[in-house]
């Protein structure tokens, strides 16, 4: 899996957008980028997943840079909710040999009044 | 209700003792995971399985069993529980190749005394 760099907390005020920010300069052609946030000692939740085109959900949208060296998770309206830690990861889909998900420390998001 | 779900949600035991973590999920997926999470450590992997014949080791399968019971379940296994399994464990599951998403569940914390 692609090394990724995300700063490493943000803050946001209710309503308005949450740009979270990730690096990952050695991805790979075949390596999809993929989104998951953890609320304090929950279960961690899939957001969303990109190769190279934007996406968009009922969640969030994902803008991936031309060179997929970077992209971009955009919560168009935080709430208070939405306070969790963000984490990007780099991986192929399937390997044939294990799923699995490798979470790094990723970006602590706090919202605000 | 959750799609996948995991008992108990807490959980005391004493050194030396055996413990059984419990995984059922409706979501119908064939594979499912047990990870593990420990503060600044992110989550690792303790074992996985693609379909209730296929049952595989992760990163961290020491000291740990599973049994694959049935598409819907998946149980987690301390033999002879440590201090040092004292942690956070999640169950997900996802389906088969090309799908994205990995679906958790709420989480155990076990504590070993």
């Amino acid at each position: 899996d692609a090394k990724t760099t995300q700063p490493p907390s943000m803050d946001c005020a209710e309503g308005r957008a949450a740009n979270l920010p990730c690096n990952h300069s050695t991805i790979s052609g075949n390596e999809y980028v993929y989104w998951y946030r953890q609320i304090h000692s929950q279960g961690p939740q899939y957001i969303i997943h990109g190769l190279k085109n934007n996406e968009t959900n009922e969640m969030a949208s994902l803008i991936i840079t031309e060179d997929r060296k970077s992209s971009t998770l955009i919560l168009p309206h935080a709430t208070l909710r939405d306070t969790a830690v963000y984490y990007c990861i780099v991986r192929v889909p399937y390997t044939g040999t294990a799923s699995k998900l490798t979470f790094g420390t990723g970006t602590r998001l706090q919202v605000t009044l | 209700d959750a799609d996948v779900t995991q008992t108990p949600r807490n959980r005391i035991t004493k050194t030396g003792k055996r413990i059984m973590l419990e995984c059922s999920q409706t979501k119908g997926h064939d594979r499912m995971y047990w990870y593990r999470q420990d503060p600044g450590l992110g989550l690792r992997l303790i074992y996985y399985s693609f379909d209730v014949k296929d049952i595989n080791k992760g990163e961290i399968s020491d000291g740990y069993s599973v049994s694959r019971q049935a598409q819907a379940k998946f149980s987690l296994s301390l033999e002879s529980a440590i201090p040092n399994q004292t942690a956070l464990y999640f169950c997900a599951t996802s389906g088969g190749a090309g799908i994205h998403e990995q679906y958790f569940g709420p989480g155990t914390r076990l504590t070993v005394t």
